[in-house]
C-alpha cells in the first residue's frame, strides 16, 4: 500500500521562528490533506490541498502531485501552534485516508 | 454547519464489557468513515459507508468489530468482548459526495479505555 512520511519527526522552535514541514507519498493520490492535532487530541483541518498553493494566514501549504510530496509552511510560530501535525492522503480507487507518522512540533515562548 | 458530533466523548469499561459509540455526521455529507487512532500514531482507517452502504473495511475491523449507518444518516461502532488492545482513541469523520471525496472533517473523537 501506499506509504506517508513526514519529516522532521520533531521539531522545537522559539515564539516567532519559521517552519517547513515535508509530507512525502509513494503513489499517485486523488486527496490530501493536512490536519493539527492540538493536546486535546481534536483534529483540525488546516488545508484540503490535492495539489497547487493555498495560504490562510501564518500557514501555507503547497502540494507537487507530479511528484509526491506536500509541504506545510508555518510563519512566525506561537506557543499555540504546538501539537502534531499530520498528512493524509487519499489513494486512488479509495476514499480513505492513509496518515502519515506526523511532525511534532513544540514552540517555546 | 454543527459538525461532526461523536459521543460519548470518553468511555471507561472492563475487559470482556461490549461498548457502543455513536456518531453524527454533518447533514449533507452521505460519506461517513470511521478510524482509530492509539497513543502516538496517527489515526488509521477502519471503515466507510456512503449513505447506509458500508463499501470498504479494513483488516483492522476484526469479527468483534461491527459498524452500522442503518439510514443514512448517524452511524454506530460497537465492540464485543473488549480487549485491552482495544484501548484507543475513535474518530469519525464525513465527506461531501464530490467525485474525489472532497476534504473530510472529523469530529472530537470517542477515547476508550479498557481496564
Amino acid at each position: 500500500g501506499i506509504q506517508v512520511e513526514q519529516s522532521p519527526p520533531d521539531l522545537i522552535l522559539q515564539e516567532g521562528a519559521n517552519s517547513t514541514l515535508r509530507c512525502n507519498f509513494s503513489d499517485s493520490v486523488n486527496n490530501l490533506q493536512w490536519f493539527h492535532q492540538n493536546p486535546w487530541g481534536q483534529l483540525i483541518n488546516l488545508f484540503y490541498i490535492p495539489s497547487g498553493t493555498k495560504q490562510n494566514g501564518r500557514l501555507s501549504a503547497t502540494t507537487v502531485a507530479t511528484e509526491r510530496y506536500s509541504l506545510l509552511y508555518i510563519s512566525s510560530s506561537q506557543t499555540t501552534d504546538s501539537g502534531v501535525y499530520f498528512c493524509a492522503v487519499g489513494p486512488r480507487g479509495t476514499y480513505k485516508y492513509i496518515f502519515g507518522t506526523g511532525t511534532r512540533l513544540k514552540v517555546l515562548a | 454547519d454543527t459538525g461532526v458530533s461523536q459521543n460519548p466523548r470518553h468511555k471507561i469499561t472492563k475487559r470482556g464489557q461490549n461498548v457502543t459509540f455513536r456518531c453524527d455526521p454533518i447533514s449533507e455529507h452521505n460519506r461517513l468513515y470511521w478510524y482509530r487512532q492509539t497513543l502516538g500514531q496517527g489515526p488509521e482507517f477502519l471503515t466507510y459507508f456512503q449513505n447506509e452502504a458500508q463499501l470498504e473495511k479494513s483488516r483492522l475491523l476484526s469479527d468483534r468489530f461491527s459498524a452500522e449507518r442503518p439510514k443514512g444518516s448517524f452511524s454506530t461502532l460497537e465492540i464485543q468482548r473488549t480487549e485491552q488492545g482495544d484501548s484507543a482513541m475513535y474518530l469519525c469523520a464525513s465527506s461531501g459526495l464530490g467525485q474525489l471525496g472532497g476534504p473530510q472533517h472529523f469530529g472530537d473523537g470517542t477515547r476508550l479505555s479498557i481496564l
